[in-house]
């Protein structure tokens, strides 16, 4: 298995334009989770989805951020508008409850550098 | 609420010396418990967990953890460490009111030199 794929791997924007970022979980996977990296914060769990539906968006931190999960193959999350504060590294994370769903497969993440 | 708490920032050791990662939690109820392991650039990889019996986990690359309820801690350990053992090591919970979701500590940096 290719494991969890993120999309772009590097992302470099100007303030106030739209960002998507993309997600393929491992198949088979029932879980899925957007995590935010930064320095300063630490992991945070932004969202996650159990068999494509949203479970817990606590983590979100404003309107500005959404995500979808159309199918079991792919996910994205979106800012917009995009702020230099966003500026973080996004990883997205599935399982599956057979092997517990705390189990995370983590994707190598998507670099974001909002200017 | 449940959290975990890791002391120390950054972790240094020589190759072939133990290694101890420090990880204290705080819970209602009986906890579970995970070890993350992040290498430069990457994203975090699972390396071991507690949900019951053995105090004492094994898990990946020779690192086991050991769950000491009284002291409400889950001390990572490697007997011998590496010099690619260097990376941030994450300790999480469980979270009761939401499965699935992960509390993760601020991370230990552990710096193995030759």
């Amino acid at each position: 298995d290719a494991g969890v794929i993120q999309s772009p791997r590097h992302e470099v924007t100007e303030m106030g334009q739209e960002v998507t970022l993309r997600c393929k979980p491992i198949s088979g996977h029932d879980y899925l989770f957007w995590y935010r990296q930064t320095m300063m914060r630490g992991l945070e769990l932004l969202i996650y989805f159990n068999n494509n539906v949203p479970i817990d968006d606590s983590g979100m931190p404003e309107d500005r951020f959404s995500a979808k999960m159309p199918n079991a193959s792919f996910s994205t999350l979106k800012i917009q508008p995009s702020e230099p504060r966003d500026s973080a590294v996004y990883f997205c994370a599935s399982s599956f409850l057979g092997q517990g769903r705390e189990t995370q497969y983590f994707g190598p993440g998507t670099r974001l550098l909002v200017l | 609420a449940q959290s975990v708490a890791q002391p120390e920032d950054q972790v240094n050791v020589a190759e072939g010396n133990p290694l101890t990662v420090k990880c204290t939690y705080s819970v209602s109820g009986n906890p579970y418990l995970f070890w993350y392991v992040q290498y430069p650039n990457r994203g975090l990889q699972f390396l071991l967990k507690y949900i019951t019996g053995d105090n004492l986990v094994k898990g990946s690359y020779g690192f086991e953890a050991e769950f000491n309820k009284s002291q409400t801690s889950f001390h990572l350990k490697k007997p011998s460490a590496l010099v690619s053992d260097s990376a941030l090591y994450f300790c999480a919970v469980r979270d009761l009111d939401s499965w699935g979701k992960l509390q993760f500590g601020a991370g230990t940096q552990v710096v193995v030199t030759p």
